[in-house]
């Protein structure tokens, strides 16, 4: 229990475009999702946390226009990258934490990433 | 606030010889600790967790780490290394009354030598 997956694997997209990554719970029920990025042979860096049916909680440094994240059901957030330019080239990683009938899941599960090269 | 070290960013070991990652953080109060391993272009993997019950504990894989209150440490260690221990690994603090928001160490790259 308490998979996490991401879609797409990889997406490779022309600068100015804008691209959606999907972060969904597929056996339990996602009340906070996460959205991380990655730069090569860094650490994760917390972008945002999002509650079901609420507007996404930034992190400083983070611009909330750039990075559109929609979280409307219990089981998918996106995560929109508009206009996007080379330097937002990254790994995007998400994590839920939620519950499932009467489990409570009190850590974070991760999706496996979403590599974004924009040329 | 809350913060992690992880003391090394590469470590080294022979196929067969212990492991050991260091970990030191810092936190207002009685953190929840991780350790996450993270292979290429793949995503996180929890090893095992620490929150506030037995100091030591013991995860997958034949990891290990123990919780040093005195010495805000949180070390991971393996007996014995494998080839596929060949990875990223973080350790993680997280506060409950921050909304479980993680912190992330720098990480620490482990080769494993055969």
């Amino acid at each position: 229990g308490a998979v996490v997956s991401q879609h797409p694997s990889w997406v490779i997209c022309k600068s100015g475009t804008s691209v959606k990554i999907e972060c969904r719970s597929l056996d339990f029920q996602a009340t906070t999702m996460f959205w991380y990025r990655q730069f090569p042979k860094q650490s994760l860096m917390l972008m945002a946390t999002s509650n079901e049916g609420s507007k996404a909680t930034y992190e400083q440094g983070v611009e909330k226009d750039k990075f559109l994240i929609n979280h409307a059901s219990l089981t998918l957030s996106t995560l929109t990258v508009t206009s996007a330019h080379p330097e937002d080239s990254s790994f995007y990683i998400c994590s839920a934490m939620g519950s499932s009938g009467q489990s409570t899941y009190n850590e974070q599960f991760f999706g496996p990433g979403t590599r974004l090269t924009v040329l | 606030a809350q913060s992690v070290t992880q003391l090394d960013s590469h470590v080294s070991v022979s196929e067969g010889t212990p492991v050991l990652l260091r970990c030191n953080y810092s936190s207002s109060y009685s953190p929840s600790l991780f350790w996450y391993v993270q292979h290429p272009n793949k995503g996180l993997q929890l090893l095992l967790k620490y929150t506030s019950a037995a100091t030591l504990v013991k995860g997958i894989n034949g990891f290990e780490a123990e919780f040093k209150k005195s010495e805000t440490s949180f070390h991971l260690t393996k007996p014995s290394a494998h080839m596929s221990d060949a990875a990223e690994y973080f350790c993680v603090v997280s506060r409950k009354a921050a909304g479980n928001k993680l912190t992330f160490g720098g990480g620490t790259r482990v080769l494993v030598k055969p």
